[in-house]
């Protein structure tokens, strides 16, 4: 059974790069069958999809930010990351790293809160 | 780019039936498949009804997804409620990336 772990620093500074891990277990994040994406919900709202990585090295973006965001993947790890530049307190939230066929998301890791406060 | 729109709360009482729509604000509710997501408060979305009306194993029947091409809609029906079913819902299809519905919070009272 595919199991997801979010992992990283939980307080970043304003302007500075968030970074999270996700690493994975069950599953080979380049088996070819699946799209591993991060998703963010802040305290209170909804959700919203970052972006997400294929086993091909594929990667695509969610437009409202991708200037600011990079998805990548260390295979030997069975991990992928993400990277969000010049965070303000907006991008505080709970970040979700998930996999998913083509147009959805159907296994998710637990969530780890991210802070951005000076 | 569209939007998908719920209601931001319904409720209902244990034992009735309810259903949450989803209205896709442009293009055909057809042309993507809809998810349908539950939240606990404190806890990860997990998946109730994938690719317009499939379940997951391990969740119950009571749960149905469809669509309804007159409305352009999407809707998750949750019968014979329990208390256990109060949570966040969000709906969810695709445009390239996925997106998300605002979410509807069901309340079993």
């Amino acid at each position: 059974q595919v199991q997801l772990q979010e992992s990283g620093p939980g307080l970043v500074k304003p302007s500075q790069t968030l970074s999270l891990t996700c690493t994975v277990s069950g599953d080979s994040i380049i088996s070819g069958s699946f799209y591993w994406s991060w998703i963010r919900q802040p305290a209170g709202k909804g959700l919203e999809w970052l972006g997400r990585f294929y086993s091909s090295g594929y990667t695509n973006y969610n437009p409202s930010l991708m200037s600011r965001v990079t998805i990548s993947s260390d295979t030997s790890k069975n991990q992928f990351s993400l990277r969000l530049n010049y965070v303000t307190a907006a991008d505080s939230a709970v970040y979700y790293c998930a996999r998913g066929a083509l147009e959805m998301a159907t296994v998710w890791g637990r969530g780890t809160q991210v802070t951005v406060s000076s | 780019n569209f939007m998908l729109t719920q209601p931001h709360s319904v409720s209902e009482s244990p034992g009735k039936t309810v259903i949450i729509s989803c209205t896709r604000s442009s293009g055909s509710i057809t042309s993507n498949y809809v998810q349908w997501y539950q939240q606990r408060p404190g806890s990860a979305p997990t998946t109730v009804i994938y690719e317009d009306n499939h379940r997951p194993s391990g969740v119950p029947d009571r749960f149905s997804g469809s669509i309804d091409s007159s409305s352009n809609s999407a809707s998750l029906t949750i019968s014979g409620l329990k208390t256990e079913d109060e949570a966040d819902y969000y709906c969810q299809s695709y445009d390239g990336g996925l997106v998300f519905g605002g979410g509807t919070k069901l309340t079993v009272l």
